[in-house]
């Protein structure tokens, strides 16, 4: 199983700043096949970024992903108040699929 | 618009039974697989089933093996799982998920609100 390691833990940056999230993992991502997803409180996970670096529809580009192998990186580059939240990274290359612990992005 | 509604969550005694829905409405339900995803209070994603579109193939962690049984009805566009022998571990946030592909490798593009079982004497 491949295990995903977020980093770091909790993020504490102001609005406009920008927001740089890790996802590694302890095997190569098959097809770099990560994704990325957005948690608020109280509401369900939101698909931002699938196979890496291809965003979602809707998703603003102020979001970025890359990486390859076994990092990847989510930015963000000006944070807006809307996007303090949990981010998790998951793997869909190897079975089983795993989710990475998530990072919180707060306000600082 | 991609709409996905779980319901039947609640307080069920250590060992009962818990039958979950998720009804699935603005795609076509019988071409995608789907999955129910938990979250422990506080906790990170976990996926406890996949079934593929057809229903004739199913996934499911040790941790849940042998206890749940996911199951659809594309007739009805909707997702089930059943929740047998519940542990206080199994206390959770159930998500529905839509997932990308029929079957196979892929993540999930929806999600549903969730629906709230606790374990609990």
């Amino acid at each position: 199983e491949i295990v995903l390691t977020q980093s770091p833990g909790t993020l504490s940056l102001s609005p406009g700043e920008r927001a740089t999230l890790s996802c590694r993992a302890s095997q190569t991502v098959s097809n770099n096949y990560l994704v990325w997803y957005q948690q608020k409180p109280g509401q369900a996970p939101r698909l931002l970024i699938y196979a890496a670096s291809s965003r979602a529809t809707g998703i603003p580009d102020r979001f970025s992903g890359s990486g390859s192998g076994t990092d990847f990186t989510l930015t963000i580059s000006r944070l807006e108040p809307e996007d303090f939240a949990v981010y998790y990274c998951q793997q869909y290359g190897s079975s089983p699929q795993t989710f990475g612990q998530g990072t919180k992005v707060e306000i600082k | 618009e991609v709409q996905l509604l779980e319901s039947g969550g609640g307080l069920v005694q250590p060992g009962g039974s818990l039958r979950l829905s998720c009804a699935a409405s603005g795609f076509t339900f019988s071409n995608y697989a789907m999955s129910w995803v938990r979250q422990a209070p506080g906790k990170g994603l976990e996926r406890v089933s996949t079934i593929t579109n057809s229903g004739g193939g199913t996934y499911y962690p040790d941790s849940v093996k042998g206890r749940f049984t996911i199951s659809r009805d594309n007739s009805k566009n909707t997702l089930y799982l059943q929740l047998n022998r519940l542990r206080a571990e199994d206390t959770a946030l159930y998500y529905c998920a839509k997932r990308v592909v029929a079957s196979g490798p892929g993540y999930f593009d929806y999600w549903g609100q969730g629906t709230l079982v606790t374990v609990s004497s």
